[in-house]
């Protein structure tokens, strides 16, 4: 199967450290993006990828970033975690400019920070 | 912040009835697709209706576009155990808008 793999699956984080999530799209796919869904609510996007270049980002603070290797695969960072941080971590690939398509997404990581 | 709100944010039916879940948006959209979520896992692309179509159907699903009232609908026919899920729109642009989700639950 080539959808979307991430990895971890599952981490548990103490505040104050930083963590890294891992994201492969589906083959084929040149554009990732990332979500943050709160227990309960619907995803919140947080920026998206495309030739390496973060392309367009939410309302999120900086302690978020992310980077986009050239085979596509991406990185999403949070530095300094919050409680509030806890969450379950999607990601989605894509091809640039092609939306109505949809987006295809990964199982996600449930980042747990206690 | 969220472009879309579900309606209802919980359902509850019996395997064999219908379910219609109801979603508005605030801005102008090129496209709205529906995606079903399982126990807080992936989310799966069901459906897209261009801003241009009125209603679409694919297999059980059937979704209604109202660009004037800025709202759309989705319809899951002879609903089963299996369809149990979330169910999320999202508006269109080069990111999606997610609602806030309809929780399905069906009940054998």
């Amino acid at each position: 199967d080539a959808g979307v793999t991430q990895s971890p699956t599952h981490l548990i984080k103490t505040r104050g450290q930083q963590v890294t999530l891992r994201c492969s799209p589906k083959s084929g796919h040149d554009t990732v993006s990332w979500y943050q869904q709160a227990l309960g609510q619907g995803p919140q996007f947080i920026f998206q990828y495309y030739e390496e270049e973060e392309r367009q980002r939410g309302n999120f603070p900086d302690r978020f970033s992310g980077h986009q290797f050239p085979n596509y695969s991406s990185e999403l960072n949070v530095n300094a975690l919050l409680l509030g941080d806890s969450a379950l971590y999607l990601c989605a690939s894509s091809l640039w400019g092609r939306w109505a398509y949809g987006y295809t997404f990964g199982s996600g990581t449930r980042l747990t920070v206690v | 912040s969220q472009q879309g709100e579900e309606d209802p944010q919980a359902l509850s039916i019996q395997e064999g009835e219908n379910a219609t879940m109801n979603c508005s948006y605030k801005t102008s959209i090129n496209n709205l697709q529906w995606y079903r979520q399982n126990s807080g896992r992936g989310l799966v692309h069901l459906i897209l209706i261009r801003s241009n179509e009125r209603e679409k159907h694919s297999g059980r699903l059937r979704v209604t576009l109202d660009t004037s009232k800025k709202s759309s609908s989705l319809l899951i026919t002879a609903s089963r155990a299996a369809d149990t899920a979330s169910y999320f729109c999202a508006t269109d642009g080069n990111q999606f808008y997610f609602g806030t989700g309809t929780s399905l639950t069906v009940i054998p």
